[in-house]
């Protein structure tokens, strides 16, 4: 049971490249989620998916699309890079216990754009 | 809305001490309410929860955590602070299947 994982772990890209980061779970979450992590500003939500086939903005989803291939895949991609997407990226799956929901968290990717 | 406040960035306890990370929060219905913890370089794994079954709830490593709704907090404690507590804390509510983080604090745990 791997639990959530990522790839790639790190990443440098230049303004205006383009790239996919990935995510999978194994353990049978219907949500899922992408976060952006900066210094001094917590976790702040770029896209959720609540179940598979369906897909919501969060706080900050400008320069971001989303595609929840299946159950256990969730991808983010950004289609023309720039330096304030700069930032650790955190991927995350949810599941119900009775009224609350708890999240698991992959380790991360960390984006260089230059 | 549901929101989380941290005060403090940045605590600095010696080995041993007392370690207390503050935390408010702020939401229109009872509010489920999280721990987390981010060692360098890492995911964020959870310390505790709160679910209404107890005001004061234990976590892992020692940590607790208790529920005041008169004072809207979740403070989490530990009474004697160990070199690998240090890292980042970050407090978090949760309402439906949305998340709610603070901005985190860091802790730094002086020998």
């Amino acid at each position: 049971n791997a639990g959530v994982t990522q790839t790639p772990k790190f990443q440098v890209l230049k303004t205006g490249q383009s790239m996919t980061l990935q995510c999978a779970q194994d353990m049978n979450h219907n949500s899922m989620y992408w976060y952006r992590q900066d210094p001094g500003m917590g976790l702040r939500l770029i896209y959720y998916s609540a179940s598979e086939g369906t897909t919501d903005k969060g706080e900050v989803p400008n320069g971001y699309n989303v595609s929840r291939l299946n159950k256990r895949e969730f991808s983010l991609r950004l289609e023309s890079a720039a330096p304030s997407q700069t930032s650790v990226y955190f991927c995350a799956s949810s599941a119900r216990t009775g009224s609350v929901y708890e999240q698991y968290f992959g380790p991360g990717t960390r984006l260089t754009v230059t | 809305a549901q929101s989380v406040t941290q005060l403090g960035s940045h605590v600095s306890v010696s080995e041993g001490a007392l370690v207390l990370l503050r935390c408010n929060y702020s939401s229109s219905v009872p509010p489920y309410l999280f721990w987390y913890v981010q060692y360098p370089n890492q995911g964020l794994q959870l310390l505790l929860k709160y679910t209404s079954a107890a005001t004061l709830v234990k976590g892992i490593n020692g940590f607790e955590a208790e529920f005041k709704k008169s004072e809207t907090s979740f403070h989490l404690t530990k009474p004697s602070a160990h070199m690998s507590d240090a890292a980042e804390y970050f407090c978090a509510v949760n309402t439906g299947n949305q998340f709610y983080f603070g901005t985190g604090t860091s802790l730094t745990v002086i020998p």
